[in-house]
């Protein structure tokens, strides 16, 4: 069975920080895909990115970046120079395209930007 | 603009009432899911389907049924509402293949709508 763990609850910032939101899956598979989802106060989960586990390159878009490591599982994302603006819930999924391509959902981790 | 509509953002009902979710959907997207989301435990998987008439089984199907008559449309059923179902529910649909890698510009992307805040006294 896929698995996801946020570890990190809460993050509490203060703007201009960096911050960085940790995510280990665990899967047998080979294939699959990684994915970042933001939800901003107002409820609606908004997609930020899509990796899939052949393709290790780091990636920065703006001032987000993240770090996909295979060797231990993770997939992190940092935010760089904070904003209030990324106050949000930051969920990590799991996709299985053998399996129907739903995604398995970590618990989330609430940031707090504080002006 | 994709858009994906739920029916009510706030419910109240009572224990054992029959409660239905809406979530239309107007991208013509094949795949559309319903999540329920509660806090520390993330969004989980109640159903999902792949095409009108169908519908499969998420992590947690008990309790809940489904039923997808038209493509855009996909509705949530709680039979017998108990308390330990309140909670958020979320809707989602997504372009792509119902199995294998996604190709061409398909992202696998899911798009939510605002959620259902369903509370069963």
């Amino acid at each position: 069975a896929q698995k996801v763990t946020q570890a990190q609850t809460e993050i509490s910032v203060v703007e201009k920080e960096d911050v960085t939101l940790d995510c280990v899956y665990e899967t047998r598979d080979t294939t699959y895909y990684l994915f970042w989802y933001k939800q901003p106060p107002s409820g609606e989960l908004v997609f930020l990115i899509r990796r899939n586990s052949f393709d290790e390159q780091n990636e920065i878009s703006g001032r987000y970046s993240w770090n996909f490591q295979k060797s231990t599982s993770s997939f992190n994302f940092t935010i760089t120079a904070s904003q209030v603006v990324d106050s949000a819930v930051y969920f990590c999924a799991l996709s299985d395209p053998a399996a129907g391509n739903k995604l398995t959902f970590g618990g989330g981790t609430r940031v707090l930007v504080k002006p | 603009d994709v858009k994906v509509t739920q029916s009510s953002r706030y419910l109240v009902k009572r224990t054992g009432e029959k409660v239905f979710l809406e979530c239309v959907q107007d991208m013509d997207h094949e795949n559309m899911f319903w999540y329920r989301q509660d806090p520390g435990l993330g969004l989980r998987l109640i159903y999902f389907s792949y095409d009108v008439k169908m519908k499969e089984k998420g992590d947690i199907p008990e309790g809940y049924s489904v039923s997808r008559e038209k493509k855009e449309r996909f509705s949530l059923i709680l039979e017998s509402a108990s308390t330990n179902q309140t909670s958020m529910y979320l809707c989602a649909s997504s372009l792509g293949p119902k199995l294998g890698p996604w190709s061409g510009g398909e992202t696998g992307e899911l798009f939510f709508g605002e959620g259902s805040r369903l509370t069963v006294l």
